[in-house]
């Protein structure tokens, strides 16, 4: 079975600081993995995909087969970045998403 | 854009109540979800449904029922509710892609007294 592991739940960063929020993934085959973000009063909305290696909002995420992790990183922070971030994966060719337990970043002004 | 709608934003129940919660969406999604969110412990799928009339339990599927009888309505059913079903719930629909993007409804809160 899958599984997704965010170990940090709160991160608190500078504006203008670097940011990098972990996940690490267990499953033996190859998984598509997701970010994706809550803003304060709004709905869970996709941020990004690994398949379509995209930049975000000036967030990335590069997946590390041998480290079996999915980070993600901006830059420089901003303080509109504050939200609740979570971590998914999908097994290959099957639709069921499993979310992680979510880290709440802060960014301090 | 995509809408998910959940009927229900906020719900008070007693233990023991049968509670329903509708979602609904309009993208022809083959694929729609039940989630639970609570703090520390992220999002935890409930059941999920790829057609109509399908469905596939997921992670905590104890103490709930669903059901999909037309493609754009997947309800989800507890029989009895107890305290410790207190939660968010999310509602969410997909394509039929496992790359694809999950859209979510605004959410149920639901309180069971």
């Amino acid at each position: 079975a899958q599984r997704v592991t965010q170990p940090e739940k709160l991160l608190s960063v500078f504006k203008g600081a670097p940011v990098e929020l972990k996940c690490n993934y267990s499953y033996s085959g190859s998984p598509e993995l997701f970010w994706y973000v809550q803003y304060s009063r709004q709905r869970l909305q996709l941020l990004l995909r690994h398949i379509s290696r995209e930049s975000i909002k000036g967030f990335t995420a590069d997946l590390n087969k041998g480290e079996t992790s999915f980070h993600l990183k901006k830059p420089f922070a901003q303080e509109e970045d504050s939200a609740m971030y979570y971590c998914a994966l999908s097994p290959f060719g099957n639709e069921k998403l499993t979310f992680g337990t979510g880290t709440r970043l802060t960014i301090i002004p | 854009d995509v809408k998910v709608t959940q009927s229900s934003r906020y719900l008070v129940k007693r233990t023991g109540e049968k509670v329903f919660l509708e979602c609904v969406q309009d993208m022809d999604h083959e694929n729609m979800f039940w989630y639970r969110q609570d703090p520390g412990l992220g999002l935890r799928l409930i059941y999920f449904s790829y057609d109509v009339k399908m469905k596939e339990k997921g992670d905590i599927p104890e103490g709930y029922s669903v059901s999909r009888e037309k493609k754009e309505r997947f309800s989800l059913i507890l029989e009895s509710a107890s305290t410790n079903q207190t939660s968010m719930y999310l509602c969410a629909s997909r394509g039929d892609s496992y790359t694809g993007e999950l859209f979510f409804g605004e959410g149920s809160r639901l309180t069971v007294l």
